[in-house]
């Protein structure tokens, strides 16, 4: 079955410095989102891109899309200790009636 | 809106035993999903439903697992019997649209013994 796969599966970055997410998926899509989970949490819906987007920002997220290369991006500026948590893309399988199937996640931990 | 409610918060219970989840998805939300996180598999779609009739329970592993939406604020994920391999974290999670936007709840992690 389609499935966003993430890349990396871990990422160690400073405070202050971007951190850059990669899904890749298999299908064609309506839209592709993304969600956080801090430890001990459930998932947080962050941003949703459309299939005719090619990106979208929402405070220091920004997330690109690209069909033809069927992969997105998810840039966190200026990162936070806060946002120490594991990032996961999820796609529709581009039909009605079918469900969002999440990827494995990128686990992204940053230091102060 | 109080969220997507679950309970119990932790579980532990002895193989063999029967055990229920439980969920109270956000009000107005239309459907309503089941998971399974592990470290090993990920996050796995169990059932979801649409208007309380289930959708797709092809994720469901087996027929010691099965869940219900008696009504549009309530849903059950029971096992029966449990054994070891279903130590995880559920979820349930609801949203107004199906492929759009999914509001997930805190999770019950279970732990069979």
């Amino acid at each position: 079955s389609q499935q966003g796969e993430e890349d990396p599966q871990a990422l160690s970055i400073q405070e202050g410095e971007n951190a850059t997410m990669n899904c890749s998926y298999k299908t064609s899509i309506n839209n592709l989102q993304w969600y956080r989970q801090n430890s001990g949490r459930g998932l947080v819906h962050l941003i949703l891109i459309r299939s005719n987007e090619r990106e979208k920002h929402s405070g220091r997220l920004r997330v690109t899309l690209d069909t033809s290369k069927k992969s997105s991006s998810l840039l966190i500026t200026a990162s936070r200790a806060a946002d120490t948590a594991s990032y996961f893309c999820a796609t529709d399988g581009g039909q009605a009636g079918t469900a969002l199937i999440f990827g494995k996640g990128t686990t992204l931990s940053v230091s102060s | 809106d109080a969220g997507v409610i679950q309970s119990p918060r932790h579980e532990v219970t002895e193989m063999g035993q029967e055990v229920t989840l439980r969920c109270k998805p956000i009000s107005g939300h239309d459907y309503l999903f089941w998971y399974r996180q592990t470290m090993m598999r990920g996050l796995e779609l169990l059932i979801y439903f649409n208007n309380n009739v289930p959708i797709d329970d092809s994720g469901m592993p087996e027929d010691r697992f099965s869940a219900k939406m008696p009504n549009a604020s309530f849903s059950t994920l029971k096992i029966q019997p449990s054994e070891p391999r279903d130590s995880a974290v559920y979820f349930c999670a609801s949203s107004l649209r199906g492929l759009e936007t999914q509001y997930f709840g805190p999770g019950t992690r279970l732990l069979v013994l």
